[in-house]
């Protein structure tokens, strides 16, 4: 199993300004995802983050508007640059779920609210 | 890809009642199916999974069937409690691959 820390837990956060959220693990892990839950909406991957190299993207979401930083095998966060009100979402911090470790474990979450 | 529907969107049921939600999904090849419970504030939790080789799996008051000539599973919750109340999420994987999950169901248990 796997502990995972996100925060911040919730913010409001002005439009046109950037928020970085982090996540923390309790264990060393390969690959970490951060996906997007809109209102009412499924889980929606935006990116997978590994180690020491440049994270890779899934269709739609781009590096210059959430950059990702993976500086070690625990740690990793993700940023909501020039935040729109429709980057509303709860962010959310995973491992596991791919390759041979079948379970995912997730964060608590980040609920953010642009105004 | 694979893409996953779920269905009902909502599900209100009475305590001591059973709840089901079905999902579909897409690509025959998928091989893993996982249910993840999310409460309110909280991260999605897994609370059950089948793999395609076996049609059916419980644990206490959950279960899971798969029909892998439909390609469709289900979630059936027994008995339900006040404090199964929450969003459910099914979830579907090929191979190695990432999960693709649907959209939700948010179950309420009136007591």
């Amino acid at each position: 199993s796997a502990v995972i820390s996100q925060k911040p837990s919730r913010d409001i956060c002005q439009r046109g300004t950037s928020l970085t959220i982090q996540c923390q693990v309790d264990s060393q892990v390969t690959m970490m995802f951060w996906y997007r839950q809109q209102p009412g909406q499924s889980l929606t991957l935006i990116a997978t983050a590994n180690q020491g190299s440049e994270a890779t993207y899934e269709s739609g979401f781009v590096i210059d508007k959430f950059p990702i930083s993976r500086p070690n095998l625990t740690f990793s966060t993700l940023t909501v640059s020039n935040m729109s009100p429709e980057d509303s979402s709860i962010y959310l911090c995973s491992v596991g779920g791919r390759g041979t470790s079948t379970e995912a474990f997730f964060g608590q979450g980040t609920r953010l609210t642009v105004v | 890809g694979e893409n996953v529907e779920q269905h009902p969107s909502t599900l209100s049921v009475q305590e001591g009642d059973s709840a089901v939600i079905k999902c579909t999904y897409s690509d025959s090849a998928s091989n893993y199916f996982p249910w993840y419970k999310q409460e309110l504030g909280k991260g999605p939790q897994l609370i059950i999974d089948i793999r395609s080789n076996v049609g059916e799996k419980k644990d206490q008051r959950i279960a899971v069937t798969l029909n892998k000539t439909a390609k469709h599973f289900s979630l059936h919750i027994t008995e339900t409690q006040p404090e199964d109340s929450a969003v459910y999420f099914c979830a579907a994987r090929l191979g190695y691959s990432t999960l693709t999950f649907g959209k939700g169901t948010m179950l309420l248990v009136s007591p």
